[in-house]
């Protein structure tokens, strides 16, 4: 099981430039969930997609955005970028109905540095 | 959601039992508590969950009093390779929800 992978491992980026994200998630789930973590801080939600569409949505703005493929990888979009863009996007996946109350499987995250 | 307050940092020493606690006053009914490792450059990593007295794994062991106002995180006899920021959440989530992160614990071990 190769658990949840994200692509690509580390991406340089100038400001106002647009970039994507990939997750696929572990084999039998089909949740995805993505976070941005800042340096030194937690990951904070950004949203959770299910059945191809989005689900949950956290506090971020509409420059980010994703999608959900049939066979549950996603990717998430990132628009007009701003230096504060710059983190770590982690994607978590998970099964509904299974599994315990807010146990979700991370990938090793994709470190995003906007210049 | 509850809101967390857990220690910004910890130091112990290997072979050491390593207790953190968190204190979130304003759990909800329906509320779990759950706790999570990440190494750096890492994603989180679920430890243990729990809704009230005591639950152990092979990893570790939490404790929530009765008034569900705090818990606590305790790792046995830890080693260097325990070091890392610890997690906890507080909520529903709705199964599989959206997480809350604060900023966690940073554990240090020391030889």
């Amino acid at each position: 099981d190769a658990g949840v992978t994200q692509s690509p491992t580390h991406l340089i980026k100038t400001r106002g430039q647009q970039v994507t994200l990939r997750c696929s998630p572990k084999s039998g789930h089909d949740t995805v969930s993505w976070y941005q973590q800042a340096l030194g801080q937690g990951p904070q939600f950004i949203f959770q997609y299910y059945e191809e569409e989005e689900r949950q949505r956290g506090n971020f703005p509409d420059r980010f955005s994703g999608h959900q493929f049939p066979n549950y990888s996603s990717e998430l979009n990132v628009n007009a970028l701003l230096l504060g863009d710059s983190a770590l996007y982690l994607c978590a996946s998970s099964s509904r109905g299974q599994g315990a109350y807010n146990e979700q499987f991370f990938g090793p995250g994709t470190r995003l540095t906007v210049l | 959601l509850a809101k967390t307050t857990q220690p910004i940092s910890m130091d112990s020493y290997e072979g050491q039992e390593v207790n953190i606690t968190c204190s979130h006053n304003n759990i909800a009914t329906n509320d779990y508590i759950t706790w999570y490792q990440q190494f750096p450059s890492q994603g989180p990593r679920f430890i243990i969950q729990g809704y009230k007295t005591k639950v152990t794994n092979e990893v570790a062991s939490l404790f929530i009093p009765a008034d569900r106002k705090s818990s606590t995180l305790s790792l046995p006899r830890v080693s260097l390779s325990d070091t890392a920021v610890y997690y906890c959440l507080v909520g529903a989530g709705g199964s599989q929800g959206n997480l809350i992160f604060g900023k966690g614990t940073k554990l240090s071990v020391k030889p």
